[in-house]
């Protein structure tokens, strides 16, 4: 079946990094959506990518949808505290009906 | 807008009884709701798929008679874990998809902390 794979698994930065996480799947997806969760939280919607090769910016946070449509990263840029959380891609399989979600990468935010 | 609401928010039960956990959509229609299980610092696990007005869809793996799911209407799907056991003590989330959504974007409830003693 269809895997979704994110690296990496936890990233501990200092305030003003930037931070960078990368999504993988074995299959190629019809389009890709990032979802933010804060600690103790549920998981929020933050975008959705559908064209190859498509970047959507939101404030410090840049998103990339590969050429191929089988990969995908986020960017933060000059992290926050606010940033801190885990960040899970998610897209659908062939039959469209249902999400696979990556494992998430876990951001941590030293002031 | 695209808000779905959880009830309960915590359970504890004790092992061998049922636990009925509902999700809404509270401004908008779903024609289709998901069910998923988050382990701690784990990603969302997939369980069943629920459609409106038809029969859930269960991921492989996923015990049918285990994890009741009844999708009555646009605005609810409720999750019924029957004879709980302590393994089953996960944290359950519940997402919907705007039957209006151009996308596949998903609006998740708070989710549900299930411990069964």
């Amino acid at each position: 079946g269809q895997q979704v794979m994110q690296i990496p698994q936890y990233q501990h930065v200092q305030e003003g990094e930037d931070f960078t996480t990368y999504c993988n799947s074995s299959t190629t997806l019809s389009n890709i959506q990032w979802y933010k969760q804060r600690p103790g939280g549920h998981p929020v919607f933050l975008i959705q990518l559908v064209k190859s090769g498509e970047v959507k910016k939101q404030k410090r946070l840049t998103f990339q949808f590969g050429e191929a449509k089988k990969n995908s990263s986020l960017h933060i840029t000059a992290t926050q505290t606010t940033d801190v959380g885990t960040y899970f891609c998610a897209g659908p399989d062939t039959n469209a009906g249902k999400s696979t979600f990556g494992d998430g990468t876990t951001l941590t935010v030293k002031p | 807008g695209a808000v779905v609401s959880q009830h309960p928010s915590r359970v504890i039960c004790k092992s061998g009884t049922s636990v009925k956990i509902e999700c809404r959509s509270l401004d908008f229609q779903a024609t289709t709701m998901f069910w998923y299980r988050q382990f701690p610092k784990k990603s969302l696990m997939l369980m069943a798929t629920s459609n409106e007005g038809s029969k859930a869809t269960y991921e492989q793996g996923v015990e049918k008679d285990k994890f009741l799911i009844n999708h009555a209407s646009l605005t609810l799907s409720t999750l019924t874990v029957t004879s709980a056991h302590p393994e089953d003590s996960s944290f359950y989330i519940c997402s919907a998809r705007d039957v209006r959504g151009q996308g596949n974007e998903q609006f998740f409830g708070p989710g549900t902390r299930l411990t069964v003693l």
